[in-house]
């Protein structure tokens, strides 16, 4: 039972680079979400997906991109990295309908140079 | 907007001893409110959650929450402090028609022998 399962682990970019985080679920949830997580900011929603072809911003979405083409997976896309966005990243799902508890990925620690 | 505030950055508490981490929520309509527990270098994980029901929840390694409406907090206590429990921990808050999740900034949870 894989749950939610999330690539790189790990990331070092320059400046102006783009990349793709992976997240991936295997427990046909619904509802999938990116977070980050820095020192005394808690985890902040970048984006959302409330099902297949579906998605919204969070709380601080600039400077990221999202699609969600199936139920499985729901990458992360940095178009051109900054400095700032040095952070944990976090993959969540859960089944939509609000009660049910989200499932976390083990984390992408990317740092920008 | 939902919001959740955690106003306690750290909690230090001897082994033995009762602990309490607080939590206080913003969201219109009825609440969907979880717990989640982080250790060093790792995901997040399920504690508890308070959907509808008796305002005590309890949940896994013996926690249990109070939800109270009236105070809109949902505090997690613990009636004896383990130094296994020392972890960072989070409060979050879903609104009922099932949509984003949002977590609180976070509460070190210190516990010294």
């Amino acid at each position: 039972n894989a749950g939610v399962t999330q690539t790189p682990k790990f990331q070092v970019l320059k400046t102006g680079q783009s990349m793709t985080l992976q997240c991936a679920q295997d427990m046909n949830h619904e509802y999938m979400s990116w977070y980050r997580q820095d020192p005394g900011m808690g985890l902040r929603l970048i984006h959302y997906s409330v099902g297949a072809g579906i998605t919204d911003q969070g709380e601080v979405p600039n400077g990221y991109n999202v699609s969600r083409s199936t139920t499985e997976d729901f990458p992360l896309r940095l178009l051109s990295a900054a400095p700032s966005q040095t952070s944990v990243y976090f993959c969540a799902s859960s089944l939509v309908g609000g009660a049910g508890e989200a499932f976390f990925g083990q984390g992408t620690r990317l740092t920008v140079v | 907007a939902q919001s959740v505030a955690q106003p306690e950055d750290q909690v230090n508490v001897a082994e033995g001893n009762p602990l309490t981490v607080k939590c206080t929520y913003s969201v219109s309509g009825n609440p969907y409110l979880f717990w989640y527990v982080q250790y060093p270098n790792r995901g997040l994980q399920f504690l508890l959650k308070y959907i509808t029901g008796d305002n005590l929840v309890k949940g896994s390694y013996g926690f249990e929450a109070e939800f109270n409406k009236s105070q809109t907090s949902f505090h997690l206590k613990k009636p004896s402090a383990l130094v296994s429990d020392s972890a960072l921990y989070f409060c979050a808050v879903r609104d009922i028609s099932g949509g984003k999740l949002i977590f609180g900034q976070g509460t070190e949870l210190s516990v010294k022998p």
